[in-house]
């Protein structure tokens, strides 16, 4: 069964301290690869999306990375506008739906 | 342009009520996708519509049912709620190779 998990649940960080969120997938056949931002009662923001393990994006201080069962999601020198839940989605080939995993809840102290 | 947009933006509704959300997708987009989540856990797809039939389904139980209008907006009706229907009902739309974009939810509560 088509899968993903994300870690950690939550993550505390101190503005300016670098880190990564783990995004792991099982999926038979990856079509592609989401990162979305999710704030507090609001649908998710799009950030990315990663097709092919080896592919990079980046955006601002964000930048996402793939490989074949795994995708990380690095942030550079966070600021406190960055709290939020960071959710990981993929959707396979052989389907035509998106499936989330739980998210990670990323706060950034001043 | 408009982004997604869904009403209404919160509901209360009594447990055995019936309930209709709406979705207008983003201009030219021609998929609609429903999500349901719950409190401090991701979304949980509930059906796709795409040329005004259901493509795809999640394990979600016959209460929950839609419908796509030529101009491609859409309803997701549940039946007979229950208190743990209470959730952020998530619509996005799509089209192609397009990533999706959602709209802010309806947040449902079942009283």
């Amino acid at each position: 069964e088509d899968q993903v998990t994300q870690s950690p649940e939550a993550l505390r960080l101190q503005e300016g301290e670098s880190s990564s969120l783990n995004c792991s997938y099982t999926v038979s056949g990856l079509r592609g690869l989401f990162w979305y931002r999710q704030d507090p009662g609001k649908g998710p923001e799009f950030l990315f999306t990663l097709y092919s393990a080896g592919e990079e994006k980046e955006k601002e201080r964000l930048k996402a990375t793939l490989t074949k069962k795994e995708s990380f999601l690095h942030i550079t020198a966070p600021k406190p506008e960055d709290s939020a839940t960071y959710l990981c989605a993929v959707e396979g080939t052989s389907y035509d739906k998106v499936i989330f995993g739980p998210g990670t809840s990323l706060s950034v102290i001043p | 342009d408009a982004g997604v947009t869904q009403s209404p933006t919160h509901l209360i509704k009594t447990r055995g009520q019936q309930v209709t959300l709406r979705c207008s997708p983003k201009s030219g987009h021609d998929t609609v996708s429903w999500y349901q989540q719950a409190l401090g856990q991701g979304p949980q797809f509930i059906f796709q519509y795409y040329e005004e039939e259901e493509r795809q389904r999640g394990n979600f139980p016959d209460r929950f049912s839609g419908h796509q209008f030529p101009n491609y907006s859409s309803e997701l009706n549940v039946n007979a709620l229950l208190l743990g229907d209470s959730a952020l009902y998530l619509c996005a739309s799509s089209r192609d190779e397009d990533g999706y974009t959602f709209g802010s939810g309806t947040r449902l509560t079942v009283v």
